[in-house]
């Protein structure tokens, strides 16, 4: 079946700080690759996708690149603000199916 | 414009009511799901429908039920509620046919506590 394994958090980082959210998973075929974002009693928000392997999806400074080979979709931004400060979800959606599988989440706080 | 709009936000009832939430979408998606996020902050889908029509259903209990009056709505019924129904409920929407590549939108979440 498939799977998302999430880097677990909490992650607390200073404001301006690299940031790598890591992310794997395990499917079968050829899946599309999300990140979304969820702010603190919001509803979940797309961050950026990719639907085929090497393909980068940005947005907002974030960048993650699908990587069939390592089975990896690694979120990474240069210099995080306090406004970055949210819950982190990878998911995969399998070709055909209409159904995401999401990670744990990751919870990521920005201090000043 | 609210996308996709969700009523109530915040749900507070006693073991063994029934309660319904309700969804809709202005988005003019054809498919509509409900996410279930518990305490841990981990999201499971429970339902999907198509036009009108249930194309998932993942082992959720039969005192679930989802009802979709048309495709801009999907509402969620639960009988004889638990104290474990507790979490929040995400509706969601997505246009069909994409392969699964389209973008999922989301509601802003109803907060259910069962006393």
């Amino acid at each position: 079946g498939n799977s998302v394994t999430q880097m677990e958090g909490p992650v607390t980082l200073s404001e301006e700080a690299f940031l790598t959210i890591n992310c794997t998973y395990t499917a079968t075929g050829y899946p599309s690759l999300f990140w979304y974002i969820q702010y603190p009693g919001e509803g979940l928000q797309l961050l950026l996708k990719a639907t085929k392997a090497d393909d980068k999806g940005s947005n907002k400074g974030f960048e993650a690149t699908y990587r069939k080979e390592t089975t990896s979709f690694h979120l990474e931004k240069g210099s995080v603000q306090v406004s970055d400060s949210a819950v982190y979800f990878c998911a995969l959606n399998n070709f055909g199916n209409e159904k995401l599988t999401f990670g744990t989440g990751t919870r990521l706080t920005i201090i000043p | 414009d609210t996308a996709v709009s969700q009523t109530p936000k915040y749900l507070v009832t006693q073991m063994g009511n029934d309660k319904s939430i309700k969804c809709e979408q202005n988005l003019g998606h054809d498919t509509m799901y409900w996410y279930k996020q518990d305490s841990k902050k981990f999201l499971k889908i429970m339902f999907s429908y198509n036009n009108k029509e249930l194309i998932i259903n993942e082992t959720v209990p039969n005192r679930f039920s989802p009802k979709s009056p048309d495709k801009a709505h999907l509402n969620l019924h639960i009988n004889s509620l638990e104290l474990g129904d507790s979490a929040v409920y995400f509706c969601a929407s997505s246009q069909a046919g994409t392969g699964g590549t389209d973008t999922q939108y989301f509601g802003p979440g109803t907060r259910l506590t069962v006393l």
